[in-house]
């Protein structure tokens, strides 16, 4: 079955710190994946996706995210993390039906 | 920010009512969908439409129904609200797939209340 899986529900960072959430994805054939941003109260924001080429992809807002198709993941960084970066982030990924799939979502939290 | 609308944003209805939460994108997108979201929580696909006079049903069951009459608007009707119903809708749109662009674009959202 395909699926996208995010490990950790929530991922605390000290403000100026580097910041990951991971994603993993097991998806058919060559893997489209995206991540999404929700802030309080309002609907998802697209930040960046792969679809091919280059494994890093930067995006929105200084994210970037690495593809690792060894490890069939794409984990969303950021170098210096931000208190206006707190929020719910989710991965998705397409599958064969180009419908996306998407991750449970993890609670990003930046403490001052 | 997309140009996709939804109203209401927020929507407090007593049990049996009959209500419709309105989507409308202005982008050309042929795929619309419609997700449900508690808050905080993981999204949950219950209707997409492939363009007009297509509906699909998601993958949580739903006794909501919607339409697709024209390209830019996607309603979703409630025939009798009950409490279950409470959560979030979210609206969201995409290109279609021939173009290679499958990013989904999202409305702010309805927080529906059904007490």
């Amino acid at each position: 079955a395909q699926s996208v899986a995010q490990p950790e529900d929530q991922v605390n960072v000290a403000e100026g710190n580097p910041l990951t959430v991971k994603c993993t994805y097991s998806v058919s054939g060559n893997p489209y994946l995206f991540w999404y941003v929700q802030y309080p109260n309002r609907g998802l924001q697209f930040l960046l996706k792969y679809i091919t080429g280059d494994n890093l992809v930067k995006g929105s807002y200084g994210f970037e995210a690495e593809f690792n198709k060894s490890q069939t993941s794409f984990h969303l960084k950021k170098p210096s993390a931000l208190v206006s970066d707190s929020a719910l982030y989710f991965c998705a990924g397409l599958d064969s039906n180009y419908q996306l799939i998407w991750g449970a979502g993890t609670k990003l939290i930046i403490k001052p | 920010e997309a140009d996709i609308y939804q109203t209401p944003r927020y929507l407090v209805i007593g049990t049996g009512k009959k209500i419709t939460l309105e989507c409308s994108q202005t982008m050309g997108h042929d795929k619309m969908y419609w997700y449900q979201q508690d808050p905080g929580m993981e999204l949950h696909l219950i209707h997409y439409s492939y363009g007009v006079n297509s509906t699909e049903k998601g993958d949580l069951s739903s006794e909501s129904t919607v339409s697709r009459i024209r390209t830019e608007h996607f309603p979703l009707t409630l025939e009798s609200a009950r409490p279950s119903h409470t959560s979030q809708y979210l609206c969201a749109s995409s290109e279609e797939r021939g173009t290679g662009l499958y990013e989904q674009y999202f409305g702010p959202g309805t927080r529906l209340t059904v007490t």
